[in-house]
């Protein structure tokens, strides 16, 4: 079973606006972290955000927000005012269990256009 | 505060040539690893080093594949002979400790391109 999923196809968005990008995953382990990340067309990976599977508060970065939902095992996360830099892929990712001595699990990714 | 580095960015060869990729992480991070990603993809995990020692390898990390970090700090990765399949992005990424929700800080990739 996929670990991570990312089914949204390229998603639009008009700039200015907000827009959330689907992220549910799969494990039974109840330690967990799951980070989002963005790739520009240059190809660098940048983190975003991260959410523990502990934290009772959803993760807030500035313009990025993670929607929780560790009942239904989802992990969205939320752009508001998008901006043209925006447009790039975006990874949602897990690590299992949450510390640093594991490797992250990536989904397939989101393209995201935003449009002046 | 110099970023995760990699080199060569691009590297095209011919099938069945040997290549060598280096990434120099972030200076206090300790922990290395390495990922590839294909084209629509997301990254896949390799290989993991704490300090010179390689905790973790996937199984997509073939006996063609090899991944040093001689003296906790740099790394490289070769692949012998390489095949078609090897086409892809090279990932390289450090952390610096195992607090929970540290990041792992990535370099701009190496792309691989098999003739």
């Amino acid at each position: 079973a996929q670990k991570i999923t990312q089914t949204q196809p390229g998603m639009f968005v008009q700039e200015k606006e907000a827009v959330t990008l689907d992220c549910t995953y799969d494990t039974s382990d109840p330690s967990y972290g799951l980070f989002w990340y963005k790739q520009p067309s240059s190809g660098e990976m940048i983190f975003l955000i991260y959410q523990g599977s502990y934290d009772q508060q959803n993760a807030t970065e500035g313009r990025y927000s993670l929607n929780f939902q560790k009942a239904r095992k989802s992990a969205n996360l939320v752009i508001s005012a998008s901006q043209l830099g925006d447009s790039a892929m975006y990874f949602c990712a897990m690590r299992e269990p949450r510390g640093a001595n594991s490797k992250l699990t990536f989904g397939k990714g989101i393209t995201l256009s935003v449009r002046p | 505060d110099t970023g995760v580095s990699q080199n060569p960015r691009h590297k095209i060869t011919k099938r069945g040539q040997n290549v060598t990729f280096r990434c120099d992480p972030i200076s206090e991070h300790n922990r290395l690893y390495w990922y590839r990603q294909t084209l629509g993809q997301g990254p896949e995990f390799l290989t993991y080093f704490q300090n010179e020692a390689q905790l973790e390898k996937s199984r997509l990390l073939s006996d063609r594949f090899s991944a040093e970090r001689p003296k906790g700090s740099f790394s490289t990765l070769e692949i012998q002979r390489t095949e078609q399949g090897d086409s892809a992005m090279y990932l390289c990424a450090s952390s610096a400790d195992d607090r929970e929700g540290q990041p792992q800080h990535f370099g701009d990739g190496t792309r691989l391109s098999i003739l």
